[in-house]
């Protein structure tokens, strides 16, 4: 089975320092690993995707996140953080073997606060 | 291009009603897919359609049923609607079952 884990339910951080959002995932073959952002009251919006190759991912709004085969960690990164930022960030992944194969599996999401 | 759309914004349900939830895109996609979202448990699927025609359960589908009408559209019903299913519901799209999803705006279902 295919799961995803979000460790920490808020971050905090200050406008203009860096921000890293984690993620760790379990799966039986390779993963497919995606980031999404909510804005209250909004739809998810897509940010960024792992799906093979280089492992560093880089998305939108300066977004940026780092595949770790070993660590099983896909954390979500940026060098310096917007008022803006502030949302609801969302992991997913995909296993690409086994049945079920075609499901997203969501973490439970992080809030991000970013204070001026 | 209006992406995924989805009506109504908001229900208001009493035990026992039934209600339908609308969702159609425009992006010619071939996957629909019906998520909840609740409050700690982030996303999980109800339904899903690969294709047209097709239609699969997820991780969550008791209570509901859907219907994949055409290539755009993808409804989700509830028949008897219990306060278990108080919920902000989702429908997304993508091009084919395994590429990124598309979601839209959301539904805000209140059962009392």
């Amino acid at each position: 089975a295919q799961s995803v884990a979000q460790p920490e339910d808020q971050v905090n951080v200050a406008e203009g320092n860096p921000l890293t959002v984690k993620c760790t995932y379990s799966v039986s073959g390779n993963p497919y690993l995606f980031w999404y952002v909510q804005y209250p009251n909004r739809g998810l919006q897509f940010l960024l995707k792992y799906i093979t190759g280089d492992n560093l991912v880089k998305g939108s709004y300066g977004f940026e996140a780092e595949f770790n085969k070993s660590q099983t960690s896909f954390h979500l990164k940026k060098p310096s953080a917007l008022v803006s930022d502030s949302a609801l960030y969302f992991c997913a992944v995909r296993d690409t073997s086994g049945a079920g194969s075609y499901q997203l599996t969501f973490g439970k999401g992080t809030k991000l606060s970013v204070i001026p | 291009n209006a992406g995924v759309t989805q009506t109504p914004k908001f229900q208001v349900l009493k035990t026992g009603q039934s209600m339908t939830l609308q969702c159609a895109q425009d992006m010619n996609h071939n996957s629909m897919y019906w998520y909840r979202q609740d409050p700690g448990m982030g996303l999980r699927l109800i339904y899903y359609s690969a294709s047209e025609g097709t239609t699969d359960k997820g991780e969550v589908p008791n209570g509901y049923n859907v219907s994949r009408l055409n290539k755009r559209e993808f409804s989700l019903r509830l028949e008897s609607a219990a306060p278990s299913q108080t919920s902000v519901y989702f429908c997304a799209s993508s091009e084919h079952i395994a590429d990124t999803q598309y979601f839209g705006p959301g539904t805000r279902l209140t059962v009392l």
